[in-house]
């Protein structure tokens, strides 16, 4: 099956702890990406990774780091959750920077 | 960096309506334009795109695209229930995509 695949579904944890998610396509394409879409469903873009260079890095808080060890996996690790970090964490592919395939999403909740 | 303002932010229609989403973009960085439905609880998934001036149509979607106003477009003719669902415009341009804040489009039956 080709598609984008990311663990956890779900994750629920407490303020300060550290948290790791991980993508994985496998459609072939040369570009991945990390957004973020809070609750009133506001899609942003984070990160953005072309052949595992990270290439778009928007401001976001730097407990925030993504990790790409190559072309078809992008992780995403905060460290020291806060309460505003709450949101479904989406990733990513595309190929040559345009249609956008996304993973089913990881639903942080930091209590 | 760009912004996309999208309107309205929510509508319903009744079944087979037209239902007509738009989208501003502040600039034109953008150089590919596209439209993204999202059901409840799933992921978005791409619906139609076009990177140059005009439209295109696919079944029942037409887009419409002019880049002298920044102005792009979504026609959904008949709508139906299955219509119902967040619908998001994106432009990309170098890699960076912006996305609009979204349309709630509720098709009664």
């Amino acid at each position: 099956e080709t598609a984008v695949f990311q663990t956890p579904n779900y994750h629920v944890t407490q303020v300060g702890n550290e948290v790791s998610f991980n993508c994985k396509q496998t459609l072939g394409h040369d570009t991945m990406y990390w957004y973020k879409q809070d609750s009133k469903k506001l899609l942003k873009i984070m990160f953005s990774y072309n052949n595992k260079q990270l290439i778009v890095n928007e401001t976001v808080p730097r407990r925030f780091s993504p990790q790409s060890s190559d072309k078809a996996h992008l992780n995403l690790r905060i460290k020291s959750v806060e309460p505003e970090d709450s949101a479904v964490y989406l990733c990513a592919s595309s190929l040559l920077g345009v249609e956008q395939y996304f993973g089913p999403g990881t639903r942080l909740t930091v209590l | 960096q760009q912004k996309v303002q999208q309107s309205p932010e929510s509508l319903i229609v009744p079944e087979g309506a037209m239902t007509s989403l738009n989208c501003t973009f502040s600039d034109s960085a953008s150089q590919y334009f596209a439209w993204y439905r999202q059901h409840s609880g799933k992921a978005p998934k791409a619906l139609m795109s076009i990177f140059s001036n005009g439209e295109k149509e696919e079944g029942r979607f037409t887009i419409h695209l002019n880049k002298a106003s920044l102005h792009f477009s979504l026609h959904i003719r008949d709508s139906q229930p299955s219509d119902s669902a967040l619908y998001l415009c994106a432009g990309t341009g170098g890699y960076k995509v912006v996305f609009g804040s979204g349309t709630r489009l509720l098709v009664s039956p």
